[in-house]
């Protein structure tokens, strides 16, 4: 079973409107988990590094006040578009690692957004 | 910067024949990962490959990673109409844990038809 959850998987917003996406790590604790935007028929870009207890550290060319990341919790990293325009429609993929003697990444199912 | 390129970036084979996609990285790096994408859908981890001359199989599908040469090849055989998916390297530019995030080659569209 999916050990990253991601919610909601497909959302259509008005243009204008704040977004947030959930990633959740099911069985394990994430200190660190990772967002990835890909465009149609694309490569994964990836946006951000969110860390647990402190600020997400971005990807040059990313807005941070359009983003925001928030990973208040070991198994918590929420996604926020803030005021999203077309231009933000994509499909964004957040992943976590899983730490220890079988270090594992894991993706979430992904998050696909229509800004009309 | 870490550059990743993957070739072919689009594939389009006959059921039953032997291809190989190629993925070659600009840095050092000791981990490399292929995945699997289907339309509309998020990845699916095919292969992990964390050392030099390292070689796993699944099925059809066969990687291998060679770090002197920054080089990782997914080798499939005698393909069949369901491995038609985009196929994603991607390299791990840490020492190890994938802290730093992955940075992916932009994909092979494959398309196998009958």
């Amino acid at each position: 079973g999916a050990v990253v959850s991601q919610h909601p998987s497909r959302v259509i917003c008005k243009s204008g409107t704040s977004v947030k996406i959930e990633c959740r790590s099911l069985d394990f604790q994430a200190t660190t988990m990772f967002w990835y935007r890909q465009f149609p028929k694309q490569s994964l870009m990836l946006m951000a590094t969110s860390n647990e207890g402190s600020k997400a550290t971005y990807e040059q060319g990313v807005e941070k006040d359009k983003f925001l990341i928030n990973h208040a919790s070991l198994t918590l990293s929420t996604l926020t578009v803030t005021s999203a325009h077309p231009e933000d429609s994509s499909f964004y993929i957040c992943s976590a690692v899983r730490q220890g003697s079988n270090e594992k990444l894991f993706f979430g199912s992904g998050t696909q957004l229509s800004v009309l | 910067e870490l550059k990743v390129e993957q070739n072919p970036l689009f594939l389009s084979m006959q059921e039953g024949k032997n291809y190989t996609i190629y993925c070659n990285y600009s840095t050092t790096s000791d981990r490399l990962y292929w995945y699997r994408q289907d339309p509309g859908k998020s990845l699916e981890s095919l292969f992990v490959l964390l050392s030099n001359g390292a070689v796993k199989q699944e099925g059809r599908l066969m990687a291998s990673l060679d770090t002197k040469a920054r080089l990782s090849t997914l080798h499939i055989t005698a393909a069949v109409h369901d491995l038609s998916a985009t196929y994603f390297c991607a390299v791990d530019p840490s020492s190890g844990g994938g802290a730093d995030g992955l940075t992916f080659g932009k994909g092979t569209h494959l398309i196998i038809q009958p």
